[in-house]
């Protein structure tokens, strides 16, 4: 069975731009997660969504927004990037919300110059 | 918000030693899963722990759900190169809409 999957794996951008991440998680996974990691910081939660629904939304700003589709495939957009942007955006599938163990995708390394 | 006091920060041990690490909190639990993270990679799920008190292992690495449900630990026995990277903790808080908290990782470097 295919892992999770991430497009594209790195990506560089200017400042002001916005940018669109995908995930596809596991085949037969409902949910997906997505993390930001940057340098000597854990994962800090931005969204999950189940069956085409944000169910639980981290404290993030609303340039950053997310969508799942109906085969279970996520996007993630950031809009007006920021030079704080930069970081390793990692998603995560599950089978169904409210389960804990959750498989990553390799990640997207985003660079904001 | 709720937050995981992961220690240490960083390790520093030579091939063969053994390693331990540790995760507190203030809240209380009801899973706990650990992590390894290699360079380039996503987290690797190792170990995840459901109950109170409960000792499981994963060839050379034990991890433990404490008694309290408030903290967790994680041994490697022995240690090899390749056991160098990223391991971060994760729990389930008992009263959460199963958003899991992270720490902050413990980064292993083996001693040439």
């Amino acid at each position: 069975k295919a892992g999770v999957t991430q497009t594209p794996r790195y990506l560089i951008k200017t400042r002001g731009q916005q940018v669109t991440l995908s995930c596809s998680p596991i085949s037969g996974h409902r949910s997906v997660s997505w993390y930001q990691q940057t340098p000597g910081q854990g994962l800090q939660f931005l969204f999950e969504y189940f069956s085409e629904t944000q169910r639980n939304k981290g404290n993030f700003p609303g340039r950053f927004s997310g969508r799942q589709f109906s085969n279970s495939r996520s996007e993630m957009n950031v809009s007006t990037l920021e030079l704080g942007d930069s970081a390793l955006y990692l998603c995560a599938s599950t089978q169904t919300t409210g389960t804990d163990t959750q498989y990553f995708g390799p990640g997207t390394r985003l660079t904001v110059l | 918000g709720q937050q995981l006091n992961q220690s240490p920060q960083s390790m520093f041990i030579q091939e063969g030693e053994d390693v331990s690490m540790n995760c507190t909190s203030s809240s209380i639990f009801n899973t706990w899963l650990w992590y390894k993270q290699d360079p380039g990679e996503g987290p690797v799920l190792l170990i995840a722990l459901y109950k109170a008190g409960e000792l499981t292992s994963n060839g050379r690495l034990t991890a433990q759900f404490g008694i309290t449900r408030k903290d967790s630990f994680l041994n490697i026995s022995a240690s090899i190169p390749s056991d160098v990277g990223i391991y971060f903790c994760a729990g389930q808080l008992r009263d959460s809409n199963y958003q899991l908290i992270w720490g902050a990782g413990t980064k292993l470097i083996i001693k040439p």
